[in-house]
């Protein structure tokens, strides 16, 4: 099993509605970040999360560290959020400071 | 700012061949990472660098090696390379803390034939 685990694995939406990504996993962890993964190929870091929510704009992070589970929200969707997103997270423990896991992402496609 | 600059963007090697994938980042961040990405999985790290001068190995560090001269750079070497390398890679650089963020370069798609 996977220590991060996202779904849904392709998800399609209409746009304007409300989306959400689900992302779990199973060990204990300093940091939780949302990337988002262009059409192009291009990453760029959404929320890096450690307790509660985060928004930016439409895109909202929640996390319970309790229930090892993070949520990523999309409200008023757009084609242009179309996008592979990535779960990524931080162990609190072991001695590799630099080593995220990191799901295998959800692909979002939004049609007009 | 121009953040992380990786270069080159496509390569194609022939099998025994070597390269080097050039990162730069000019953020003064301390962490840098090399990732590879492989079609429906998650990226792996292949290296990392906590500061010039330290690095270690990340999950998947056969066929690579890293060195760290600068804070600015991060290059990564692949000697011999082989069809198993073909994949797409992915420099980043972070600070950590409470306002922690990953920047990454454009990535590099490399074809080993």
């Amino acid at each position: 099993k996977n220590e991060v685990e996202q779904s849904p694995q392709n998800l399609t939406a209409q746009e304007g509605e409300f989306i959400t990504i689900n992302c779990s996993y199973s060990v204990g962890i300093s940091a939780l970040h949302w990337l988002q993964q262009h059409p192009g190929g291009g990453i760029v870091s959404l929320f890096m999360l450690s307790s509660g929510k985060k928004k930016h704009g439409r895109l909202i992070a929640t996390i319970n560290i309790q229930e090892k589970h993070s949520s990523l929200h999309i409200t008023a969707s757009h084609p242009r959020d179309s996008a592979v997103y990535i779960c990524a997270v931080r162990r609190n423990y072991g001695g590799s400071q630099g080593n995220l896991i990191f799901g295998k992402g959800t692909k979002l496609s939004v049609k007009p | 700012n121009a953040g992380v600059t990786q270069t080159p963007k496509f390569r194609i090697l022939k099998i025994g061949q070597s390269m080097t994938l050039q990162c730069t980042q000019d953020m003064n961040h301390n962490y840098m990472y090399w990732y590879r990405q492989d079609p429906g999985m998650g990226l792996k790290l292949i290296y990392y660098s906590v500061g010039a001068g330290i690095t270690d190995k990340g999950e998947v560090p056969n066929g690579y090696n890293v060195s760290r001269s600068t804070t600015e750079d991060f290059p990564l070497r692949l000697e011999l390379a082989a069809p198993s390398q073909t994949s797409v890679y992915f420099c980043a650089s972070s600070n950590r803390g409470v306002t922690e963020k990953l920047f990454f370069g454009s990535g590099t798609q490399l074809s080993v034939l």
